[in-house]
This record gives C-alpha cells, sequence and structure tokens, in this order.
C-alpha cells in the first residue's frame, strides 16, 4: 500500500517561495507520475501539476509562471516550489499518485493521496 | 482552463438515487476516457469512487456509478446512505496534457 507524506517549514510571509516536499513510502516511484492538488480553505480543489519519474512535467496554466517541481527518486520524493506567494495561496496543499494503466500506457487517476499539509502565507 | 462545472449542491433522502452532472468541453470531458470522481469527508483527503469515466475500484460500493454523454459525465449514487454525505469531485484529462478539477458538490442526505 502507497503511503504519501506531506512536509514543509510551515507559515510563508507574503513574496517569498513555498516550499514543499512529498515523501512516498510502501513503492517505488518509478514509471509513476506524481501530482500536486491544493484546497483554499472552505473551497474546492485545484489541479496544480505533476512530475513523473522520467522528469516529465506538466504545470496548470493558471500557476506556470511560479510553479517548480522536482522529483529525486533515489530518496523517494517530490517537491514543489512556488514562488511570489499571497494570502490568495494559502491553503492544504496535497500530494498524490497517478494510477498507471498498463493496457493503454495512460496514466487515469489519482489513486493515494497525502493527507495534506495546511499552508499559511502571512506576514 | 475553467473548472468544470458541478451543482453546488444535490440533496436526496436515504434510500433515494441522485445524480451530480459535470460539464466540460470537447477539450476535456468529451476528449477522452479519463473523468474520475472524488469524495471527499469533511477534513479528509480525497478518495477516488469512479475513474475512466465508469470504472469503480475495488472496495468502492456497487452503489457509486459513472456515465458519460458528450461532454458532460454524471455519477450517480443509488440506495442513499447517510455515510455518502460528502464533497464529490470530477476530475478529467485536458487535450493540453493538463488536468482539471470540477468545482465541487456538497451532498446532502437529509
Amino acid at each position: 500500500q502507497v503511503q504519501l507524506q506531506e512536509s514543509g517549514p510551515g507559515p510563508v510571509k507574503p513574496w517569498e517561495t513555498l516550499s514543499l516536499t512529498c515523501t512516498v513510502s510502501g513503492g517505488s516511484m518509478s514509471n509513476y507520475c506524481w501530482s500536486w492538488i491544493r484546497q483554499p480553505p472552505g473551497k474546492g480543489l485545484e489541479w496544480i501539476g505533476y512530475i513523473c519519474s522520467n522528469g516529465g512535467t506538466s504545470i496548470s496554466p493558471s500557476l506556470r509562471s511560479r510553479v517548480t517541481t522536482s522529483v529525486d527518486t533515489s530518496k523517494s520524493q517530490f517537491s514543489l516550489n512556488l514562488s511570489s506567494v499571497t494570502a490568495a495561496d494559502t491553503a492544504v496543499y496535497y500530494c498524490a499518485k497517478y494510477h498507471y494503466d498498463m493496457s493503454t500506457t495512460l496514466h487515469t487517476h489519482l489513486d493515494f493521496w497525502g493527507q495534506g499539509t495546511l499552508v499559511t502565507v502571512s506576514s | 482552463q475553467s473548472a468544470l462545472t458541478q451543482p453546488a449542491s444535490v440533496s436526496g433522502s436515504p434510500g433515494q438515487s441522485i445524480t451530480i452532472s459535470c460539464t466540460g468541453t470537447s477539450s476535456d470531458v468529451g476528449k477522452q476516457h479519463l473523468v474520475s470522481w472524488y469524495q471527499q469527508e469533511s477534513g479528509k483527503a480525497p478518495k477516488v469512487m469512479i475513474y475512466e469515466d465508469t470504472k469503480r475500484p475495488s472496495g468502492i460500493s456497487n452503489r457509486f456509478s459513472g456515465s458519460k454523454s458528450g461532454n458532460t459525465a454524471s455519477l450517480t449514487i443509488s440506495g442513499l446512505q447517510a455515510e455518502d454525505e460528502a464533497d464529490y469531485y470530477c476530475f478529467s484529462y485536458t487535450d493540453s496534457n493538463t488536468w482539471v478539477f470540477g468545482g465541487g458538490t456538497k451532498l446532502t442526505v437529509v
């Protein structure tokens, strides 16, 4: 059973960079893609982007100018950096794993999620 | 890209059936068979209930079913139970190689 755990430094000041790491256990990171999702308090889910074990990435157009992602399969970790944050970036941030369908070679849905971590942007 | 359109809320009585719609475009929902549905209970991480439009993961009750017609996907819950009360989100791949969530639907079991 794959498990994911988000970790980060805690509160972030406006205009600083938010950095989060997701640690994967119970399975290999290889041949999978890994996603970041966020949820502002009381609001809906927002897809941030994904990074695959081979380094391939895709980022939401609305966040593309501020987001970088990386993966370190040797440490079973992938990371998110979101620059120039404002109060609007306050949210619970989730990491999740894409399911890979070998018969279609498609990543089809998010099958395992972390518990989420609340990141507050405040001076 | 805009969020997929879902009703903000739906309600039903125990034993009834409800359907939640998820409307997109031919560039996302209507593009491939890659719509999934997630249940989010209060304070918890989302959980997949339906994937690839109509498939149900092991361990998910057969009271949950998915369908799609054109650019609109739907989640139906039959035999509604109190434990089904939660927020539900659809999620779709897009032809820009990105993914997008619906705005979410709050299900109330009255």
